[in-house]
């Protein structure tokens, strides 16, 4: 089934302990992108990555990294979280060879920082 | 940065009523999605506009892409409470660009 996997689902932590989001598609698309969702701000790009080792900054990359070692995999890094990175995050991946075309998206992961 | 506007924000309708949702580009798209979020669940793509004037139907959806190609518009006609949620428009400016700029939403809710 075609997919896109997020995990932890659900994550409570503290302010400045590092953490990890792993996103993996199986489709081999070659687009893939990290969104916030927050109310009343919609879905806000934190950054997208056209292929391995391709990395560009969205519209709110500030207090995140990413890395794209691997075609299907697309980890959201936080060095050092803080509470206004509570938020509900969205991985989703897509063909994008002209534009970005149709994006597919994973279940979400929210995260709270406390 | 392009912006993309949508509203109304919110829409509370009675089971059976039509709707729209209106998105608004400060910069000419190269095509516009939009996209459907459950409560609770993920944004679902529901369908793609490239072409200016681009009319396009899903049952009883109704996708529009103006002619100037910065606008969009979303109507329902008699809707059911199975379309609850989220309706999201999303601007894409060009090839090359790969970056999809979501409006923030509008949130229908459906009285039976």
């Amino acid at each position: 089934e075609a997919q896109v996997t997020q995990n932890p689902r659900y994550l409570i932590t503290v302010t400045g302990k590092k953490l990890t989001v792993t996103c993996s598609q199986n489709m081999n698309h070659e687009y893939m992108s990290w969104y916030r969702q927050d109310p009343g701000l919609g879905l806000r790009q934190i950054y997208y990555s056209m292929n391995v080792e391709v990395t560009d900054k969205g519209d709110v990359p500030e207090g995140y990294k990413v890395s794209r070692k691997e075609k299907r995999n697309f980890p959201l890094i936080l060095e050092s979280p803080s509470p206004n990175q509570t938020s509900l995050y969205f991985c989703a991946s897509s063909r994008g060879i002209f534009w970005t075309g149709e994006l597919f998206f994973g279940e979400g992961s929210r995260l709270t920082v406390l | 940065g392009q912006q993309v506007m949508q509203i109304p924000q919110y829409q509370h309708v009675q089971e059976g009523e039509d709707f729209t949702t209106y998105c608004n580009s400060s910069t000419t798209l190269s095509n516009i999605q939009w996209y459907k979020q459950r409560p609770g669940g993920h944004p679902v793509f529901l369908i793609q506009l490239v072409k200016s004037g681009e009319v396009k139907k899903q049952k009883r959806l109704t996708f529009q892409f103006g002619e100037a190609k910065k606008n969009s518009s979303l109507h329902i006609t008699a809707t059911q409470t199975t379309d609850v949620g989220t309706y999201f428009c999303a601007g894409d400016s060009g090839a090359g660009s790969y970056q999809l700029t979501f409006g923030k939403g509008t949130k229908l809710s459906v009285i039976p």
